[in-house]
């Protein structure tokens, strides 16, 4: 079965660091792009990172530049999101995808989703 | 731009037909993509390239595009229907991935 399972989300104040990590199964990680979706409460879906399967192409959204980390080891089949600086705005289930599709196609979209897990930033 | 517009709510009785609509430029040149997020649960892709169904999802769901308009019609509408379904594009030269604000389907 085809898998992500995203842990690490738990509760910060602000200013803090916290790292995510997602671990896939049922298929060959190392050729897949991956991403990272936020849902705040009651929000919609919110694309915020995006890895390839080198790890040659990263990108962010602009609300996260220079706090957030995406990396990833294909060795371990898996995907990580190092967090910094955390702000109350932060707080959403934060999503590990699975992309496919690439520049060169023209197009991006996630096929599978972990369950998603829950980043509270308050103090 | 790279704004997608989606109204806020659809509502339709059991049965009937429920079409929801996204707008946006990006979607004259890009593909379309839908996701269907049952409440509480990981967001599903339901639609990909504008009309093409993933294995499992149902023949009822279907999708189509003209110019900047995207369309997902849910045909015989049944209460495990219920959801809130998200539009999706590509922004290759700013955001990356753009998603619409998300309508929520209501079966009455």
């Amino acid at each position: 079965e085809v898998q992500l399972v995203e842990s690490g989300g738990e509760l910060v104040q602000p200013g803090g660091s916290l790292r995510l990590s997602c671990v896939a199964s049922g298929f060959t990680f190392s050729s897949y792009s991956l991403n990272w979706i936020r849902q705040a409460p009651g929000k919609g879906l919110e694309w915020i990172s995006y890895i390839s399967t080198s790890s040659y192409t990263i990108h962010y959204t602009e609300s996260v530049k220079g706090r957030f980390t995406i990396s990833r080891d294909n060795a371990q089949n898996s995907l990580s999101l190092q967090m910094s600086s955390l702000r109350p705005e932060d707080t959403a289930v934060y999503y590990c995808t699975r992309v496919l599709g690439s520049s060169r196609l023209g197009y991006y979209y996630m096929d599978v989703w972990g369950k998603g897990t829950t980043v509270t930033v308050s103090s | 731009s790279s704004e997608l517009t989606q109204p806020p709510s659809v509502s339709v009785s059991p049965g009937q037909t429920a079409r929801i609509t996204c707008s946006g430029e990006a979607l004259s040149k890009q593909y379309g993509f839908w996701y269907q997020q049952k409440l509480g649960q990981a967001p599903v892709l339901v639609i990909y390239k504008d009309r093409e169904r993933p294995s499992g999802i149902p023949e009822r769901i279907s999708g189509s595009k003209s110019g900047t308009r995207l369309t997902l019609t849910i045909s015989g509408v049944q209460a495990e229907d219920e959801a809130e379904y998200y539009c999706q594009s590509a922004d290759t030269s700013a955001s990356y991935v753009v998603f619409g604000g998300g309508t929520k389907l209501t079966v009455l």
